[in-house]
């Protein structure tokens, strides 16, 4: 069975602009979720997706946002790029929920520059 | 209240050494605790996990133990390797906490 899949792995940004970032779940998980990960702050949730739904939502502001298709595939947008977006968005999939077992992606890199 | 706290920050073990990484929590809704290990460039990979109802699991030459009473729990690695040299990641959720919240990680380097 193949792993998460997300695209692109690396990604230069300049400030102000925006980005769309992929994650391809593993085959017949349906519950999406996205982190974000930085040295200072480490692994921090962001959003979780099932059944074409955001079902929950981390504390970052409204630039951040996800959606997911019918086949499960989803894409997370950050709007008006800052510095401080940099950082590894990692994507996991697991069957219904988070607490399922859960298997992260490799991860996007984002450099803002 | 969301928080998971987890030490050490580094930590450096002969190869053979037992490294013990602590994770401690506020939440007593948090029912599932799962421990993640990171290489660098690659995504965290679920090692093992753990629900309140037992004291401790093993899986191969991992174990973690946990303390209801005193909201803790540690991850030991017996016989460690060097191939063991990686980020290591608690984690908690439940109760209306739909996420998993993640401590800060432990960098582990076993020196051979």
């Amino acid at each position: 069975k193949a792993g998460v899949t997300q695209t692109p792995r690396y990604l230069i940004k300049t400030r102000g602009q925006q980005v769309t970032l992929s994650c391809s779940p593993i085959s017949g998980h349906r519950s999406v979720s996205w982190y974000q990960q930085t040295p200072g702050q480490g692994l921090q949730f962001l959003f979780e997706y099932f059944s074409e739904t955001q079902r929950n939502k981390g504390n970052f502001p409204g630039r951040f946002s996800g959606r997911q298709f019918s086949n499960s595939r989803s894409e997370m947008n950050v709007s008006t790029l800052e510095l401080g977006d940099s950082a590894l968005y990692l994507c996991a999939s697991s069957l219904v929920r988070v607490g399922d077992t859960q298997y992260f992606g490799p991860g996007t890199r984002l450099t803002v520059l | 209240q969301q928080q998971v706290k987890q030490s050490p920050q580094s930590l450096i073990v002969q190869k053979g050494g037992i490294p013990i990484i602590n994770c401690a929590y506020e939440n007593t809704a948090f029912d599932y605790f799962p421990w993640y290990q990171q290489f660098p460039g690659k995504g965290p990979a679920l090692l093992i996990a753990i629900r309140p109802d037992v004291s401790e699991k093993k899986e191969g030459r991992f174990t973690i133990s946990f303390n209801k009473s005193a909201k803790q729990f540690s991850l030991h690695i017996m016989d460690s390797q060097p191939g063991d040299s990686a980020t290591y990641f608690c984690a908690a959720m439940g109760g209306s906490q739909g996420n998993l919240i993640f401590g800060k990680g432990t960098k582990l380097s076993v020196k051979p």
